[in-house]
């Protein structure tokens, strides 16, 4: 298993540009979440998804849109991005999202807008 | 409120025994997680208490008071690939993980 892959690793945007960052998990876990993490902060919650078809909004989730047309995948759209985006960014999945289930988290896309 | 307060940072001397700690103030308490962040990387999962008491798990033990809203992450037999961050979550309600900030432990030689 390859567990959960995020692409790309590295990008730089300009302000106002968009782009999608992938993720995807082979686990069949229903539960995927994306998370971003800024220096002297904990993780904070951008969108989840408890299942295909079905996404919420987490903490922190102007600016980012996700979708989840399959278990598998679980990519996260910024719509126009703004210095305030520049973050590294985690996608995480479990297999359900309720209590006691460890999350798998994957290796992370460092984004800088310029 | 949510709120959770671990120290910012810690050092440590290889060999020796270090105990990370964590409090918290959530609604609807539900357990908490302590995950392991090495530099650049992604966390990993390290434990879950959900009753009151110490759960070990070989080197790594951890320990949770609910009444106090408490919980300690104990290292021992420090190693060198033990400098990472930690970082304490609880959870609330059934879906909602809250986190710190995370402890970046420095293991001196």
């Amino acid at each position: 298993n390859a567990g959960v892959t995020q692409t790309p690793k590295f990008q730089v945007l300009k302000t106002g540009q968009s782009m999608t960052l992938q993720c995807a998990q082979d686990m069949n876990h229903e539960y995927m979440s994306w998370y971003r993490q800024d220096p002297g902060m904990g993780l904070r919650l951008i969108h989840y998804s408890v299942g295909a078809g079905i996404t919420d909004q987490g903490e922190v989730p102007n600016g980012y849109n996700v979708s989840r047309s399959t278990t598998e995948d679980f990519p996260l759209r910024l719509l126009s991005a703004a210095p305030s985006q520049t973050s590294v960014y985690f996608c995480a999945s479990s297999y359900s999202p309720d209590r006691a289930n460890e999350q798998y988290f994957g290796p992370g896309t460092r984004l800088t807008v310029t | 409120g949510q709120n959770i307060d671990q120290p910012t940072e810690m050092t440590a001397t290889e060999g020796a025994i270090v105990q990370i700690n964590c409090t918290y103030q959530t609604s609807g308490f539900n357990g908490l997680f302590w995950y392991q962040q090495h530099a650049g990387e992604a966390p990993t999962f390290l434990s879950y208490n959900v009753l009151d008491g110490l759960e070990e798990k070989g080197r790594f033990s951890s320990f949770l008071s609910r009444s106090k809203g408490y919980s300690y992450l104990l290292l021992k037999e420090l190693q060198m690939k033990d400098s990472a961050s930690y970082l304490c979550a609880p959870l609330e309600g059934n879906y909602q993980l809250i986190w710190g900030a995370g402890t970046k432990l420095i293991i001196k030689p």
